[in-house]
């Protein structure tokens, strides 16, 4: 079965440090890979997400993502953090077998030092 | 384009009471999915609808949940006699049909989520 795991609970950086949020995922096909972001109060919010291709992928707010097929990650970068990028970020991983739902790992929390 | 809204976004029962929420997905979505999320933990998957037609249910979807989409818009989630382990939020997503490609691929929009307390 596909799993997601995130090893961060919890990650504290200063704003205007640079960002990288841990994903790995357990899958024996190809995988379909989001990053959301969830705010206080608010739904999920798709940052970005891979298919295929170029394993580097451009996302929503300066967010970025790099596939690596060797070591099963698909890790979330920003090189300068804002104060209001506190949040708590989920990987999913979504799978070509006809099911639909999309598999989440437990999540990172982002705190933000001014 | 208003974006997919649950209602109540906060409920309160007492265990063994019954609660019914509401999930609005974006117009012309067709597909529409609920999921529940507990306190530290990510989204986990408990139904999922293409119009009307419950396709996939989960196996937390214990006999005590029923979810429905009798018209194909809003959809419904009840929950029965409700349990102090019912507690979390509960997230609704929707997907236009075609959309993403292969399965898999959607991008699903969520709506806010109804947080539920069964004390």
């Amino acid at each position: 079965a596909q799993s997601v795991t995130q090893p961060d609970i919890h990650i504290t950086v200063s704003e205007g440090a640079s960002l990288e949020l841990r994903c790995n995922y357990s899958y024996g096909a190809t995988p379909y890979l989001f990053w959301y972001v969830q705010s206080p109060g608010q739904g999920l919010q798709l940052l970005l997400k891979y298919f295929s291709g170029d394993t580097l992928v451009q996302g929503i707010k300066g967010f970025e993502a790099e596939f690596k097929r060797s070591q099963s990650s698909f890790n979330l970068r920003k090189p300068s953090v804002h104060w209001s990028d506190a949040a708590e970020y989920f990987c999913a991983v979504g799978m070509d077998t006809g099911r639909r739902a999309l598999t989440f790992g437990s999540g990172t929390r982002l705190q933000v030092q001014p | 384009d208003t974006g997919v809204s649950q209602d109540p976004r906060h409920k309160i029962t007492k265990r063994g009471q019954n609660v019914t929420f509401r999930c609005d997905p974006i117009s012309e979505h067709n597909r529409l999915y609920w999921y529940r999320q507990t306190l530290g933990q990510g989204p986990e998957f408990l139904t999922y609808f293409q119009n009307e037609a419950q396709l996939e249910k989960s196996r937390l979807l214990s006999d005590r949940f029923s979810a429905e989409r009798p018209k194909g818009s809003f959809s419904t989630l009840e929950i029965q006699r409700t349990e102090q382990g019912d507690s979390a939020m509960y997230l609704c997503a929707s997907t236009p049909e075609g959309a993403g490609g292969r399965v898999g691929q959607e991008t699903q929009y969520f709506g806010p989520g109804t947080r539920l307390l069964v004390l």
